[in-house]
């Protein structure tokens, strides 16, 4: 079935970095554009950016310029998101997700079970 | 960037009853508005796009509405597996944004 497999939890330092990957299954992986959302412990949702994993393009949100990177491996068919500089206003849930039909600006059809990132001294 | 508000933040309703819940935009979106349910310890689920359209094997107890600022969620009859936040999308400019959420628990 379509599904999105995301890494697991990850605990890190202030000022490390952290790269989340999400592997696709399913579906033909350079048809749909692949976004990033995440979730501080219980709070809203909040979207990153996204990655075209046909062209490699990248749109990212102005608050993340400069410290996050969304790659893809088409490989193995897995979209990653880098994110660096870590603070503690970074523990979150972070959630890759499909963009819905093709194209960039889409809902989130299919979702990845969300990997936990905790970012403690 | 364009501010989505939910309201109202929390409702209590009893089961089998209807629930009404609110969007609004800072500016238009057309009709490019999703809903999501999202559960304890789960990823977001859509159940609308295009303001009205549910998703696939979304129940039609779920229905959407609106367009331009202003948007309803509506559940017609709640089943105890609907109690849940829900959460609307703005899908027309960049940044992405969602609203604060509303959480629906059983009165």
């Amino acid at each position: 079935q379509v599904q999105l497999v995301q890494s697991g939890a990850e605990v890190k330092k202030p000022g490390a970095s952290v790269k989340v990957s999400c592997e696709a299954s399913g579906y033909t992986f350079t048809g749909y554009y692949i976004h990033w959302v995440r979730q501080a412990p219980g709070q809203g949702l909040e979207w990153m950016g996204w990655s075209n994993p046909n062209s490699g393009d990248t749109n990212y949100a102005q608050k993340f310029q400069g410290r996050v990177t969304m790659t893809r491996d088409m490989s193995i068919i897995t979209a990653y998101m880098d994110l660096t500089r870590l603070t503690s206003d970074d523990t979150a849930v972070y959630y890759c997700a499909r963009g819905f039909g093709g194209g960039a600006a889409r809902p989130f059809d299919i979702w990845g079970q969300g990997t936990m990132v905790t970012v403690s001294s | 960037e364009i501010v989505m508000t939910q309201s109202p933040p929390s409702l209590s309703v009893s089961p089998g009853e209807r629930a009404t819940l609110s969007c609004r935009a800072s500016q238009s979106v057309s009709s490019n508005l999703a809903w999501y349910q999202q559960k304890p310890g789960q990823a977001p689920r859509l159940l609308i796009y295009g303001a009205s359209t549910r998703a696939t094997g979304i129940p039609d107890r779920f229905s959407g509405s609106g367009s331009g600022t202003e948007f309803t969620l509506t559940i017609s009859s709640l089943q105890s597996e609907d109690f849940a936040v829900y959460y609307c999308q703005q899908c027309n400019n960049w940044p992405l944004t969602f609203g604060g959420g509303t959480k629906v628990e059983i009165k």
